[in-house]
């Protein structure tokens, strides 16, 4: 079945740039059945969705995150990364990779375990 | 402060029934479909139910989803202790162009 797994850095300094990977096993992340999204969800509160890519490369991020995120995909490696600029302590959270099914709406049916990511000097 | 809905909390004893609400408005669950999450203590969401009523794969049907107006309701019947959890909803939000999830509402099986 198919597996996501985050990883990267756990801790990074106010300013500059998170990075995380997302490694998917089990299927391919080129089948072309689906998206691939990344969600956070800082200590003690709710889910806020980033954004998603496609395997062609075409991405949709969250307006509010929209100037500092960029999610990108390595087809061959069955990767996708997500790199967030300019962070505060305000991007501390728990960093879950998840694939996006298509049927009438946006639907997240895999997820990976979560990074946990501090910014903190 | 969330685009939608849900109450910080609810109760039931185990084998009874609980309904977990999501309020939102026109531009999201109104003419949108709804997604629910389950959130077990320290682990990541699970999609418990997709298009409003629709259970994927794997997933009794003790849980059940509906959809009315600019309203959405998880239904769980047959409460076990292990369904206690964080349950999540979802949905598009068409003004705002951003997929907006409730704030989440806690389940405790007494």
């Amino acid at each position: 079945q198919v597996q996501l797994q985050e990883s990267g850095p756990g801790l990074v300094k106010p300013s500059q740039t998170l990075s995380l990977t997302c490694t998917v096993s089990g299927g391919s992340i080129s089948s072309g059945d689906y998206y691939w999204s990344w969600i956070r969800q800082p200590p003690g509160k709710g889910l806020e969705w980033i954004g998603y890519i496609y395997y062609s490369g075409s991405t949709y991020y969250n307006p509010s995150l929209k100037s500092r995120v960029t999610i990108s995909v390595d087809t061959s490696k069955n990767q996708f990364s997500l790199k967030l600029s300019s962070v505060t302590a305000a991007d501390t959270a728990v960093y879950y990779c998840a694939r996006v099914m298509v049927a009438g709406t946006i639907a997240f049916d895999i997820w990976g375990q979560g990074t946990m990511v501090t910014v903190s000097s | 402060q969330s685009v939608l809905t849900q109450p910080p909390s609810v109760s039931a004893a185990p084998g009874q029934k609980v309904t977990i609400s999501c309020s939102g408005s026109s531009s999201n669950i109104g003419n949108n479909y709804v997604s629910w999450y389950q959130q077990l203590p320290g682990t990541a969401p699970k999609l418990l139910i997709y298009d409003n009523n629709k259970r994927p794969s794997g997933i009794p049907d003790r849980f059940s989803g509906s959809k009315s107006g600019t309203s959405a309701t998880l239904g769980i019947t047959g409460l076990q202790t292990g369904d206690e959890a964080d349950y999540y909803c979802g949905t598009w939000d068409s003004s705002l162009s951003v997929l907006v999830f409730g704030g989440g509402t806690k389940l405790t099986v007494l």
